[in-house]
């Protein structure tokens, strides 16, 4: 099991609904990314973050609202999706930001998101 | 054209067997090439990485990267059912702010 955890593991919403998801990591790591996974399609970065700053946002919706209060936590926030957001979302850490040289991103489990 | 190429399989192989995978890539600023090996209801974890050209190897498996075809492999020895899973080749410049990722392979290791 990595130091990354994440919650819920699956959740179902509405198009109309709000909800939260939750990742925390327990390695000391100053950097927190938010990736979006869909069947047979790459991993997709949403955001990044270092030191609680957000130092990258791929174009995401509106719909989609991360926060990180602090180095240890990273929280995306769900408004009014649409079914084709429907996916795995992965929460990643790293000792340092890309662009600092190699450094290994460590995957959390993954919350599977279902919109209907 | 996707920056990172990768056969999505699914590949079966029976236990023992050799495995092969494989991406190509467009950009030949990348300098660092990852694998990572995703199970079912679990986040990527890495396997191994490399840096610019050459072998590395680690047990059973061996990366190789030859960046004037553009082209990494993962090569498993050995293979083992356990090793079923999907595996995602990842790559990154050499001060790149960002992985780009390959759509992962699908691996079946029958036994």
């Amino acid at each position: 099991e990595t130091g990354v955890t994440q919650t819920p593991r699956h959740l179902v919403m509405g198009m109309t609904n709000k909800k939260s998801l939750k990742c925390e990591q327990h390695l000391g790591h100053n950097a927190m990314y938010w990736y979006k996974q869909s069947a047979k399609k790459p991993l997709e970065l949403m955001f990044v973050y270092n030191f609680k700053e957000q130092t990258e946002n791929n174009s995401v919706p509106s719909r989609f609202s991360p926060e990180c209060p602090n180095s240890s936590h990273l929280f995306l926030h769900l408004h009014t999706l649409q079914p084709e957001d429907s996916a795995l979302y992965l929460c990643a850490s790293s000792q340092h930001l890309p662009g600092q040289g190699y450094n290994e991103q460590f995957f959390g489990p993954g919350t599977r998101l279902t919109v209907l | 054209q996707k920056e990172v190429e990768q056969d999505p399989g699914p590949l079966s192989v029976p236990e023992g067997a050799i495995v092969s995978l494989n991406c190509t890539y467009s950009n030949s600023a990348f300098q660092y090439f990852m694998w990572y090996r995703q199970y079912s209801r679990k986040g990527p974890e890495l396997l191994m990485y490399t840096y610019s050209s050459g072998n590395k190897e680690d047990g059973r498996f061996t990366a190789q990267v030859d960046k004037s075809s553009k082209y990494i492999s993962l090569f498993i020895r050995d293979s083992q059912p356990s090793d079923s899973a999907t595996y995602l080749c990842a790559m990154m410049t050499e001060y790149g702010n960002k992985l780009v990722f390959g759509a992962g392979t699908i691996l079946r290791v029958k036994s």
